[in-house]
């Protein structure tokens, strides 16, 4: 079992549409989660993260975590062309230090 | 620097040759890790700096890897008889916190150096 799952798509949403992103994380110790956007050929960044139960909004970005079901989401709300990218899943393991490790990413193309 | 600067952009390397990528950080920051990420993959850890120590190199995949940086600041990997396999970007990241700090734990990428062995 890989660490952090994510289904890589690729995920098609018309404009306008909620796009919804999902993973799941095997470490039950991990405390942190974050979302990190990478267009074609460029480096991640970041754009949410999250570390208590329930939703954490951010304008059109809505992240999710429910630590007893080890599951993560990211809701983009209006979604826009400019959106279409690959989203990674990370998590920040329960060791010493932070490590963070990476889901294989969801691509996700807003439709026109 | 304003981000963190990796070089050379791309390398191509024949079957057995060694290369040498470098990562210079975000001033000041204490974390460094190296990432491998293949095409349509996510990045994989490789090894990970609080200032100069190593603290964990568990992803290396074979000992033709290894990472240093010796001040703490600039970091360089080498992978010594390059093989095809080895294929990939090498993304750097930085970060400014090294503990365990909940809200802490964002990474600044380079943009990676794409290497390609033939």
């Amino acid at each position: 079992q890989k660490e952090v799952e994510q289904n890589s798509g690729p995920l098609s949403v018309p404009e306008g549409a909620i796009a919804s992103l999902n993973c799941t994380y095997s470490d039950r110790g991990s405390q942190s989660f974050f979302w990190y956007r990478q267009y074609s050929g460029k480096s991640p960044e970041l754009i949410m993260f999250i570390y208590s139960n329930g939703d954490k909004e951010d304008g059109r970005f809505t992240a999710q975590l429910n630590k007893a079901s080890q599951y993560v989401s990211l809701l983009i709300r209006d979604s826009q062309p400019s959106d279409s990218a690959t989203y990674l899943c990370a998590v920040k393991n329960s060791g010493g230090y932070q490590k963070v490790t990476f889901g294989t990413g969801t691509k996700l193309q807003v439709i026109p | 620097g304003a981000g963190v600067s990796q070089s050379p952009r791309y390398k191509v390397a024949k079957r057995g040759q060694d290369v040498a990528l470098r990562c210079d950080p975000i001033s000041g920051h204490v974390s460094l890790f190296w990432y491998q990420q293949a095409l349509g993959q996510g990045p994989e850890f490789l090894t990970y700096f609080q200032n100069e120590a190593q603290l964990d190199k568990s992803g290396l995949p074979s000992d033709r890897f290894f990472a240093e940086r010796p001040e703490g600041s600039v970091s360089t990997l080498k992978i010594q008889r390059t093989q095809q396999e080895d294929s990939a970007v090498y993304l750097c990241a930085s970060s400014l916190s090294s503990g365990k700090a909940l809200h802490t734990g964002e990474l600044f990428f380079g943009e990676g150096s794409r290497l390609t062995v033939l």
